[in-house]
């Protein structure tokens, strides 16, 4: 699977849209983009995944480059409950392994 | 729907003791199960996973072992723990796509 770098950490203000990036510029033709959160003390939670195009769900948003070497995470209205550790990952959807990597802590603040 | 379950929640075990932590996956058919555990600060590390009954992957060379005895059953076991064991363990499955995660076991080995 592709490596992914993320930023260490970020904060937002409530209410604001909070955007994390990812990059993952060695990603091939069949690997999809994944995210996943993890709120301290508790079991990852997966957010959205996409292939190339952008994505939306009831949680957020998933903005890929046409080139696809990166990606945008979009919360639009943050919460202070959205504060959590942010996993991108990238692999094909045959391989059965799903690892992660350090991820961006993301605060969000009142 | 599909749930996972993961218990216990919280463990304190001596050093030496044996362990063994069960997940089980409800509301699907021949999922991959997967074993993680995170240190204290640290990201998740990926131990065991398995494609089918009998069939385990181990990741990482340790003190622990995994073993898949029905198709959603999932158990994670040691014969004698060491102070290094000590971790959050979680249990996830998926299904080629998205991977979704137990809450997880706080194991403390004293």
């Amino acid at each position: 699977d592709a490596k992914t770098t993320q930023p260490t950490s970020m904060d937002c203000a409530e209410g604001r849209a909070a955007n994390l990036p990812c990059n993952h510029s060695t990603i091939s033709g069949n690997e999809y983009v994944y995210w996943y959160r993890q709120i301290h003390s508790q079991g990852p939670q997966y957010i959205i995944h996409g292939l190339k195009n952008n994505e939306t769900n009831e949680m957020a948003s998933l903005i890929i480059t046409e080139d696809r070497k990166s990606s945008t995470l979009i919360l639009p209205h943050a919460t202070l409950r959205d504060t959590a550790v942010y996993y991108c990952i990238v692999r094909v959807e045959s391989n059965y392994k799903l690892t992660f990597g350090k991820g961006t802590l993301l605060t969000v603040n009142p | 729907s599909q749930t996972i379950h993961q218990w216990p929640a919280t463990l304190v075990q001596p050093v030496g003791s044996p362990l063994s932590l069960e997940c089980t996956v409800e509301g699907t058919s021949n999922p991959n199960l997967y074993w993680y555990r995170q240190a204290a600060g640290r990201g998740l590390q990926l131990l065991f996973y398995s494609v089918g009954i009998g069939q385990i992957s181990s990741e990482v060379p340790q003190n622990l072992s995994a073993s898949r005895p029905q198709d959603r059953q999932f158990i994670l076991s040691s014969k004698k723990l060491l102070l290094s064991d000590s971790g959050f363990y979680l249990c996830a499955w998926s299904l080629g796509t998205a991977g979704f995660f137990g809450q997880g076991t706080r194991l403390t080995v004293v």
